[in-house]
């Protein structure tokens, strides 16, 4: 079964960009994962779908300062021009037929 | 613009059943797109999938709760529910309705709405 590695914390300083990564477990290097936002008190947030090479789709009204890339078996969200209201927990999630699976999460602080 | 809210008690004695209901507005259940679940959050972890319904009833659940979880669904009242039979307290969690894809070769997609969660406590 596949496994998703995240650090379990970064940081980094208002106005400047952070990149956070997810890594799938070996032998998974071509499965599609999604990030998620989920800030303190609040539902988790849908950011986007990111596939194994790179392209990806966002959802409903998340902003240009989130982008996502991939190389192997690593994908990556990479936040600009950081806000506070960035400080968060991201999650990875990747899926099959029958399974949802989702990273440890990484907490970002925005100092 | 879908919502999801989770509904419930939010305490529940140890050996019993927890029982929530996820009520879906601004979409309908019965679409042919798409699959709802159940993901839980113990505190301090990280989230945690429990099972996810067809609008038909066809059920996938986590294989590590497979054998104390029921997930059903109401179209007429355009709601889904979940039970979690004899819990002890490593089941207190914030509990998540979410709604995920299914593509018409039956691929799954990613959860892409999320309700805001509720705190159910398993204390006595």
């Amino acid at each position: 079964q596949v496994v998703l590695t995240q650090s379990p914390s970064a940081s980094a300083s208002l106005g400047a960009s952070v990149k956070l990564t997810c890594t799938l477990s070996s032998g998974h290097s071509s499965y599609a994962i999604a990030w998620h936002q989920h800030q303190p008190e609040k539902g988790p947030r849908y950011l986007m779908k990111l596939n194994s090479d790179g392209s990806h789709s966002k959802g409903d009204g998340i902003p240009d300062r989130f982008s996502g890339s991939s190389s192997g078996t690593e994908r990556y969200l990479t936040i600009s021009s950081l806000q506070s209201e960035d400080e968060a927990d991201y999650y990875c999630q990747t899926w099959g037929t029958g399974i949802q699976v989702f990273g440890g999460g990484t907490k970002l602080t925005v100092l | 613009q879908l919502q999801l809210q989770e509904s419930g008690p939010g305490l529940v004695k140890p050996s019993e059943t927890l029982s929530l209901t996820c009520t879906v507005s601004g979409g309908s259940i019965s679409s042919s797109s798409y699959f709802w679940g159940w993901i839980r959050q113990p505190p301090g972890k990280g989230l945690d999938w429990i099972g996810s319904i067809y609008y038909s009833g066809s059920t996938y659940y986590n294989p590590s709760l497979k054998s104390r979880v029921t997930i059903s669904v109401d179209t007429s009242k355009n709601h889904f529910s979940l039970k979690l039979s004899s819990v002890t307290a490593a089941d207190t969690a914030v509990y998540y309705c979410a709604r995920h894809g299914r593509s018409s070769s039956g691929r799954w997609s990613p959860v892409d709405y999320w309700g805001q969660g509720t705190l159910v406590t398993v204390s006595s």
